[in-house]
């Protein structure tokens, strides 16, 4: 079976512009989850889909928005980039909403410029 | 704000040794405990779940949970120079609620 795949691996953007991230849960799985990880903050919590809804936020401006498709299948935006953007995007994958175990991808770095 | 809380180290054991990582959580109401491993430029990758007190063993693995103190353990038994990588911990409420993770401790065997 296959894993998790996001797309794209590597990305380099300037401050200003938007950015749209997808990932591709494990087949069958309908929850897909976003995290943010840097450095200085670790893993932050961005937000949780299942069934195409938002079902848990985290702690993050509005720039930060997601969406889900009927497939499960999952993007996230980030409107008007700011330099502390720069991070590892990683989103996981679970069977169903509060599923215990979560499957990550490779993740998705990002560098705002 | 709900905390969950880990030594950054870097943690340096001798190979073959017991190697103790440690996390605090701030949430009393918590109740799925997990620990991730993860390499450099890698992602992480779920080792152990933990749901009641006491001990769980999984080949050189053990988690050891104590809500009362609010503190989850893991234990690597005969550490190996492969077992060198960043170890996070992670706490979930309950229900349908989203996971927390510490920054991680990071985990050095020397050979």
């Amino acid at each position: 079976k296959a894993g998790v795949t996001q797309t794209p691996r590597y990305l380099i953007k300037t401050r200003g512009q938007q950015v749209t991230l997808s990932c591709s849960p494990i087949s069958g799985h309908r929850s897909v989850s976003w995290y943010q990880q840097t450095p200085g903050q670790g893993l932050q919590f961005l937000f949780e889909y299942f069934s195409e809804t938002q079902r848990n936020k985290g702690n993050f401006p509005g720039r930060f928005s997601g969406r889900q498709f009927s497939n499960s299948r999952s993007e996230m935006n980030v409107s008007t980039l700011e330099l502390g953007d720069s991070a590892l995007y990683l989103c996981a994958s679970s069977l169903t909403l509060g599923s215990e175990t979560q499957y990550f991808g490779p993740g998705t770095r990002l560098l705002v410029l | 704000q709900k905390e969950v809380e880990q030594n950054s180290g870097p943690l340096s054991v001798p190979e073959g040794a017991i190697a103790s990582l440690n996390c605090t959580y701030s949430d009393r109401g918590s109740q799925s405990f997990f620990w991730y491993r993860q390499y450099s430029g890698k992602s992480p990758e779920l080792i152990m779940s933990i749901y009641s007190n006491g001990d769980k063993e999984d080949g050189r693995f053990t988690a050891q949970l104590n809500k009362a103190s609010q503190y989850v353990s893991l234990l690597i038994r005969d550490s190996q120079p492969s077992d060198s990588a960043t170890y996070l911990c992670a706490v979930n409420e309950g229900g349908y609620q989203k996971v927390t993770f510490g920054t991680g401790t990071k985990l050095q065997v020397i050979p």
